[in-house]
């Protein structure tokens, strides 16, 4: 039972390059999320999925774009990345209590 | 707008004695609260929780009380170990659980 994965755990891009970060959960859970978070700003919600093949926008989702095919999969997608969207990126699934994953850390020089 | 604060950014404690890390909310709707553990290079880990319609939840050595009319929570530790070194983010949200908001997060150092 392996909770909740992120692929890659590290990435470094530079400007206006793309990329998906992949996030599996073991855990059937209905719903996904995916936060950024940044120094001095807790954890921030990227977009969300409350079940297969939905997504809704979060607090900041400008510049990504998500899609949940299969219910234990949840992408984040960057189609041109910028310098703000260095940070580090983490996928939970769950309810009122939310199983976080490892995180991936995105550089974007 | 930080609907969740934090407003100790970090807190050292002698092991054995208590530890209280505070969060202060501003959105009235908030109707459920929570606080996380991180530590470095994981991701946050779900710690324990109140409803709005209780004032203190204990688990163990963890308890969180709620004042609502001074939107304000706290989490005490008791006693606390040096294991408990980390980051905790204090996190609400309203009825719509989607919309989750974090704290800037308080680094707790229990010192041996």
């Amino acid at each position: 039972n392996a909770g909740v994965t992120q692929t890659p755990k590290f990435r470094v891009l530079k400007t206006g390059q793309s990329m998906t970060l992949l996030c599996a959960q073991d855990m059937n859970h209905e719903y996904m999320y995916w936060y950024r978070q940044d120094p001095g700003m807790g954890l921030r919600l990227i977009h969300y999925s409350v079940g297969e093949g939905t997504t809704a926008k979060g607090e900041v989702p400008d510049g990504y774009n998500v899609s949940r095919l299969k219910k234990q999969n949840f992408l984040l997608g960057l189609e041109s990345a910028a310098p703000s969207q260095t940070s580090v990126y983490f996928c939970a699934s769950g309810n009122n209590e939310q199983f976080f994953g490892p995180g991936t850390r995105l550089t974007v020089l | 707008d930080q609907q969740v604060k934090q407003n100790s950014p970090s807190l050292s404690v002698q092991e054995g004695r208590i530890s209280i890390l505070n969060c202060d909310y501003t959105n009235s709707m908030f109707d459920y609260f929570l606080w996380y553990k991180k530590y470095p290079a994981e991701g946050p880990t779900f710690l324990i929780s109140i409803s709005s319609i209780k004032d203190k939840n204990e688990d163990g050595r963890f308890t969180v009380f709620l004042n609502k009319s001074a939107k304000h929570l706290s989490l005490h530790i008791v006693p606390s170990q040096p294991g408990d070194s980390a980051v905790y983010f204090c996190a609400a949200h309203g009825y719509n659980n989607n919309d989750m908001r974090f704290g800037a997060g308080t680094r707790l150092t229990v010192k041996p």
